[in-house]
């Protein structure tokens, strides 16, 4: 069944270690985008990539990178986990910018 | 920037009508999305407004006001697994991240027998 998939699932990770969460979609979209959600505040964009090879800034984009080698898979990496990054993430994708975007199961993150 | 406004929670009960409102500011506006997400589950596309007017999807319809700034979510017949929180989301294209989208904080919607 095409998608997007996440992984891990869930993660449980001590403050100053490195986590990348993965994401990989067989739609063939050009649009990639990382969300974290927090109670109270909503979706809020991490980073995005409107096609493979080119990424940007979201809302809030400190303390995470992402990279985007080619169309399937959009990484993120936290590089030495703090614990207000504590939330569930959110990977989605669309076939361009700006249209509907489908969204992966998240991942749930708590930093100690 | 931009700032969404949804109301934080709804009840209704089962079989009546509900209506979620979501009000927006924005320099850019280029379209209005509504997304349904139950509880531990990711956020599912329902519908898109870019004119005003209603559009109809069933047991859904969404309405959109560009002048005045509002869009609707109309559930109609309401069934117990409409029980979801339905967030609002607005693409800008003035902001940096171009056509990117900025969610509302959602409403959360229970549906009571």
């Amino acid at each position: 069944i095409a998608g997007i998939t996440q992984a891990p699932t869930s993660q449980i990770l001590a403050a100053g270690r490195r986590m990348t969460l993965r994401c990989t979609q067989d739609m063939r979209h050009n649009a990639m985008y990382w969300y974290r959600q927090d109670l109270g505040l909503g979706l809020r964009l991490i980073h995005y990539s409107n096609t493979a090879g080119t990424t940007g800034k979201g809302e809030v984009p400190d303390g995470y990178s992402v990279s985007r080698a080619n169309t399937d898979d959009f990484p993120l990496t936290l590089a030495s986990a703090v614990p207000s990054q504590t939330s569930v993430y959110f990977c989605a994708s669309s076939s361009t910018a700006g249209q509907p975007q489908h969204f992966g199961d998240g991942t749930r993150l708590s930093i100690l | 920037g931009q700032n969404i406004d949804q109301p934080t929670e709804m009840t209704a009960t089962e079989g009546a009508i509900v209506q979620i409102n979501c009000t927006y500011q924005t320099s850019g506006f280029n379209g209005l999305f509504w997304y349904q997400q139950h509880a531990g589950e990711a956020p599912t596309f329902l519908s898109y407004n870019v004119l005003d007017g209603l559009e109809e999807k069933g047991r859904f319809s969404s309405f959109l006001s560009r002048s005045k700034g509002y869009s609707y979510l109309l559930l109609k017949e309401l069934q117990m697994k409409d029980s979801a929180s339905y967030l609002c989301a607005v693409r800008d294209l003035s902001n940096n991240a171009g056509n990117m989208l900025t969610f509302g904080g959602g409403t959360r919607l229970m549906v009571k027998p």
